[in-house]
């Protein structure tokens, strides 16, 4: 089956940095996004990743490693508003076209 | 360009009751997906649509159903409600979804609570 996990939780200081870690068990494997979603809001797209490496962007960066079905998410410079759920998801390959399937995502809490 | 719109945004319902969602995709976007939100369970996928034909599917009943329209505009209906079925359901469009990795952009939600 399918299986995608990331921490439930975390927590950390405005101004530092915190890496959000995802690890998946797939088939058919053909990319990773990553999406930010505070409370009560919709999840908006950060990044994608389909080849191995880092993707910068601004503050945010992403990790993957495909042989070790392993991203992370970067966050530098925390900010307050960075206070939000990150979601992990992974796009597989079915029944000849692709489909999203996401972690349960991690509550970050950024403290002053 | 107006983003992905959800009606209605908040729902009540009672059990045994049915009630259908609407989804408006971005405009130039054809591929329409599905999700229930739930706090323990999270984002998990419910059915995937292009050119008014389902292309995928979620492990969700029967109960569970949708469809699209010319203009990809999407519906999807819950039959006999559930307690469970309580939850954020979101649809997200993307402009292709067959072997290209567009991204998927999400809509507002609509809450159901069934009561």
């Amino acid at each position: 089956g399918q299986n995608i996990d990331q921490p439930t939780e975390m927590t950390a200081t405005e101004g530092a940095i915190v890496q959000i870690n995802c690890t998946y068990q797939t088939s058919g494997f053909n990319g990773l996004f990553w999406y930010q979603q505070h409370a009560g809001e919709a999840p908006t797209f950060l990044s994608y990743n389909v080849l191995d490496g880092l993707e910068e962007k601004g503050r945010f960066s992403s990790f993957l490693s495909r042989s070790k079905g392993y991203s992370y998410l970067l966050l530098k410079e925390l900010q307050m508003k960075d206070s939000a759920s990150y979601l992990c998801a992974v796009i597989l390959f079915s029944g000849g076209y692709n489909k999203l399937i996401f972690g349960a995502g991690t509550r970050l809490a950024v403290h002053p | 360009k107006a983003g992905v719109t959800q009606t209605p945004r908040y729902l009540i319902k009672t059990r045994g009751q049915q009630v259908t969602l609407s989804c408006s995709p971005i405009s130039g976007h054809r591929s329409v997906s599905w999700y229930q939100q739930t706090p323990g369970q999270g984002l998990q996928f419910l059915f995937e649509y292009f050119s008014e034909t389902q292309r995928n599917k979620g492990n969700f009943p029967g109960r569970f159903s949708g469809r699209q329209f010319s203009n990809s505009r999407s519906e999807m209906n819950v039959s006999t409600l559930e307690l469970g079925d309580s939850a954020l359901y979101l649809c997200a469009s993307s402009l292709e979804t067959t072997t290209s990795t567009d991204t998927q952009y999400f809509g507002p939600g609509t809450r159901l609570t069934v009561l």
